[in-house]
């Protein structure tokens, strides 16, 4: 069996601040990681993903996540948020049976101050 | 490309009566999922499959139905109607893949269900 910790239920940030998001995992094997990020009234998207390798992957809009095990922690962050970025963080985790069933944490909504 | 499309968008029923909600993809992805979304709660895996003819449960089946005779479709099918299934449902695809890997899932844009 496998969880997901998300301790902050709402993160308000200044724009242009920096932001760290937490997310923290539990599992008898090892796992795939993710960030889901959802907009206001739509679906998921996929954010970034930790499959294997380098522990450090990035997305395209800035934000990156660090694979930490020995913390079990996949943390996500931005050096500078936008107004763009308001919008609820999914932590997910999957593990490595071929298994595709994601477990979620409750997620992080993120709120941007002008 | 559609991508996953999630029908009706909004639905209110009473309680006791039934109704699907339906899902369908056109990636020619293997592997299907519903998800029900509760404040504070995240999501959760309400039924999965891994191909045409095949389901099974995931974290909180009851009073939930799937069936997969296609691949590209996955209904879900309330039974009977309850208070406690108001929610937001959302229906996922991806392709499975062989352990070491894995792929993205893409989402729908959700059902919100008020069951009153």
């Amino acid at each position: 069996a496998q969880s997901v910790t998300q301790l902050d239920s709402q993160v308000p940030v200044f724009e242009e601040a920096p932001v760290e998001l937490r997310c923290n995992y539990s599992s008898s094997v090892s796992v795939y990681l993710f960030w889901y990020v959802q907009y206001p009234n739509q679906g998921l998207q996929l954010l970034l993903k930790y499959l294997s390798g380098s522990t450090l992957v990035e997305s395209i809009n800035g934000f990156e996540a660090e694979f930490n095990k020995s913390q079990t922690s996949f943390h996500l962050r931005k050096p500078s948020v936008h107004i763009s970025d308001t919008a609820e963080y999914f932590c997910a985790v999957s593990d490595r049976g071929g298994n595709e069933k994601l477990t979620f944490g409750t997620g992080t909504r993120l709120t941007i101050i002008p | 490309n559609a991508g996953v499309t999630q029908t009706p968008k909004f639905q209110v029923l009473k309680t006791g009566q039934s109704m699907t909600l339906q899902c369908a993809q056109d990636m020619n992805h293997e592997y299907m999922s519903w998800y029900r979304q509760d404040p504070g709660m995240g999501l959760r895996l309400i039924h999965y499959s891994v191909g045409a003819g095949i389901t099974d449960q995931g974290e909180v089946p009851n009073g939930y139905n799937v069936s997969r005779s296609t691949t590209e479709d996955f209904p879900l099918r309330l039974l009977s109607a309850a208070p406690s299934q108001t929610s937001v449902y959302f229906c996922a695809s991806s392709y499975r893949t062989p352990p070491g890997l894995n792929t993205e899932a893409f989402f729908g844009q959700g059902t919100r269900l008020t069951v009153v």
